[in-house]
């Protein structure tokens, strides 16, 4: 079965930083690109971070972009978010997904996601 | 940054109902638009990529249309498991977004 599961979601002050892990199983992970999504609570869903199979090329959206930094070790099937100088409005749900297509392509969309895990930012 | 707006932001409806729900672009994204559903508690699940192409596993009656900046996702006859939060995603550019979502309620 394919499954995706993050872990390292925690409170943590303004200004801090937090390292969330997501490790996956089940496909062979160094064939896919990866995004990182999060979801404020009660509110939608908001792209984060995209690196490609090989962890070669990374993008991130304007909203985090000098703060935040994915990586990914595919000896150990593991998706890193490292994210600096958290903000109040960096509160959220943080899902892992897997892009829908294998190496050599990506396609920029999701087709398996994580549980999630909560990330807060409070003083 | 290209952005996704969705129509109604709630929708009531009846099972049995055809619903379709709106998705524009600020620009246009040619064909590259994927919809995800979400119900309370769990993760989005695709529905349909590339516009209009239905994920494997989809029930059929999910069916969505359109090409440059207007875009619909068609349900032909609600069923109790469709009630949730769905969402439009534009992969045109490398800096993805979402629409703000619709909510599918139970009329």
């Amino acid at each position: 079965e394919v499954q995706l599961v993050e872990f390292g979601g925690v409170v943590v002050q303004p200004g801090g930083s937090l390292r969330l892990s997501c490790v996956a199983s089940g496909f062979t992970f160094a064939d896919y690109s990866m995004h990182w999504v999060r979801q404020a609570p009660g509110k939608g869903l908001e792209w984060v971070s995209f690196i490609t199979w090989d962890g070669g090329s990374t993008h991130h959206a304007d909203s985090v972009k000098g703060r935040f930094t994915v990586s990914r070790d595919n000896n150990k099937n593991s998706l890193y978010l490292q994210m600096n100088s958290l903000r109040a409005e960096d509160t959220a749900l943080y899902y892992c997904a897997k892009d829908a297509a294998a190496f050599p392509y990506y396609y920029y969309y999701m087709d398996v996601w994580g549980q999630g895990t909560t990330v807060t930012v409070s003083s | 940054d290209i952005q996704m707006t969705q129509s109604p932001s709630t929708l009531s409806a009846s099972v049995g109902d055809r619903v379709t729900i709106t998705c524009r672009a600020s620009q246009s994204i040619s064909g590259w638009l994927a919809w995800y559903q979400q119900k309370p508690g769990k993760a989005p699940k695709l529905l349909i990529y590339k516009a209009s192409s239905l994920e494997s596993g989809v029930p059929s009656r999910f069916s969505g249309s359109g090409s440059g900046s207007e875009f619909t996702l068609t349900i032909s006859s609600l069923q109790p498991d469709d009630f949730a939060t769905y969402y439009c995603q534009q992969y045109n550019s490398n800096l993805l977004t979402f629409g703000g979502g619709t909510k599918l309620e139970i009329k």
